[in-house]
């Protein structure tokens, strides 16, 4: 199993649209994640962090289920904007360097109008 | 808004050439992570360094890549002989000393070989 796995997508989704993403992981030590954004050619840029149960700004909630092991990242209201790519990103747990982090193939989202 | 420099953004080599990659870590930061994502594909973990010092190169090839991060001046990827196989974007981030996984990106190197 992938330490990090995604639905590479794509999703197309109408602006205003609800989209949620899911990406399991399959360190059950691991305690923080990370959703990156990653435009076309560009560098991956921190989107949220969730370190429990979940974390909210704005129209982006990412939530946390350690039972079942995955991160899911919610989109609401979808602007033109949000078109991207979107990384799961897991840091190691245990024995390898805390600096390591493991990115997930990334679910590609294009919003149309 | 000092971020994460790298550069040059383009890079083109011949097979067999040399290429040097270099970044400058944001202001405050002591951490430099380097990361290579080949076409298609997700962003691959490579090197992890401190001044100085190489904390985790367990995503390197074996041969033909180093890294360095000297006490003065930019971190450096190194691929000596370079072949096909290692066009790929390079991307360098770099995260402040007790933050190892807040980790923010430069624009990349966009490395191809001819």
């Amino acid at each position: 199993r992938k330490e990090v796995e995604q639905d590479p997508g794509p999703f197309n989704v109408p602006e205003g649209a609800t989209v949620a993403f899911n990406c399991t992981y399959s360190n059950s030590a691991s305690q923080s994640f990370f959703w990156y954004r990653q435009d076309c050619r560009k560098e991956p840029k921190l989107l949220m962090s969730v370190y429990s149960s979940g974390n909210e700004d704005g129209r982006f909630t990412a939530q946390l289920n350690r039972a079942s092991q995955y991160i899911s990242l919610l989109i609401r209201d979808s602007k033109l904007s949000d078109s991207a790519t979107y990384l799961c990103v897991a840091p190691p747990a245990g024995g390898t360097s805390y600096g390591k982090l493991t990115f997930g193939q990334g679910t590609i989202l294009t919003v149309h109008p | 808004n000092a971020g994460v420099m790298q550069n040059p953004r383009h890079l083109v080599r011949r097979r067999g050439q040399e290429a040097r990659l270099r970044c400058s870590p944001m202001k405050g930061h002591s951490h430099v992570y380097w990361y290579r994502q080949l076409p298609e594909e997700g962003l691959k973990f490579m090197v992890y360094l401190q001044k100085e010092n190489i904390i985790d190169e367990s995503g390197m090839p074996k041969e033909r890549f180093s890294a360095e991060f000297p006490k003065e001046g930019p971190s450096i990827l190194r691929i000596q002989q370079v072949v096909r196989g290692d066009s790929a974007a390079y991307f360098c981030a770099s995260s402040p000393r007790d933050r190892e996984n807040i980790q923010y990106f430069g624009a990349g190197t966009r490395l191809s070989v001819l």
